[in-house]
């Protein structure tokens, strides 16, 4: 089962917005809306930030929402901050009982 | 706040089984299930499998026919064995709970290095 494609890497400056896209097939994103998100930094395990496409876990602020659209999914990050630096990747649901990640992004806050 | 935490080797020899354990603490292992997702060295996340509380798992098709995962409720503990490792199973694993279909409780990561 092959990843979820994503952007290897994107950047912003404080206060803008980014759209991380997570591009999968019929048979995963496109069939569930069993989207998550999760940031990473460096030395660190993922933290859950949106399950369910668009859902935020408690405690996650409201800067961070999901969208899905056919077999892509996106993550965008609004009003951009320092420590939004960091690696994100998205999973879906694929059928199965499985699960598959995507590639993760890199996020530069310039 | 439920914790995770792994525990077993960081070194194991090419064609021997990888073997590391999950400790959950903070809550209940009860009517949740249980994961593994590892990270290749500069790579991204690959999830492993899942086992549920009442014992049965579910693997990833790519990794299926080398691995086993149990639990101990009783020790709030849950297990991964991984068969016939080779370097390509280098990988920091994690531990996770699964809840609905995210992962939202995660342990701090142990680094395996397959390495004769």
């Amino acid at each position: 089962q092959s990843p979820l494609a994503q952007p290897r890497s994107l950047s912003g400056s404080p206060g803008q917005s980014v759209t991380i896209s997570c591009t999968g097939t019929s048979r995963d994103i496109g069939s569930f809306n069993y989207v998550s998100w999760y940031q990473q930094y460096p030395g660190k395990p993922p933290q859950f930030i949106l399950f369910d496409v668009n859902k935020r876990p408690s405690g996650v602020p409201d800067r961070f929402s999901g969208s899905k659209s056919g077999n892509t999914a996106s993550l965008t990050i609004s009003g951009l901050q320092a420590d939004d630096e960091a690696d994100y990747y998205c999973c879906s649901y694929a059928g199965n009982y499985n699960y598959v990640f995507g590639s993760g992004t890199t996020v530069t806050v310039l | 706040q439920v914790q995770l935490q792994e525990s077993g080797p960081g070194l194991v020899k090419p064609s021997e089984t990888l073997s590391l354990n999950c400790t959950v603490s903070g809550g209940s292992m009860i009517t949740y299930y249980w994961s593994w997702i590892r990270q290749s060295p500069g790579k991204g996340l690959e999830w492993i499998g899942f086992i549920y509380s009442s014992g049965s798992a579910d693997y990833s098709p790519s990794l299926k026919s080398r691995v086993t995962m149990s639990l101990d409720t009783s020790k709030n503990q849950f297990s991964l064995k991984v068969t016939s490792v080779s370097p390509a199973d280098t990988a920091v694993y994690y531990c996770a709970r699964r809840v609905g279909a995210g992962f939202d409780y995660w342990g701090q990561g142990i680094l395996v290095t397959v390495s004769s």
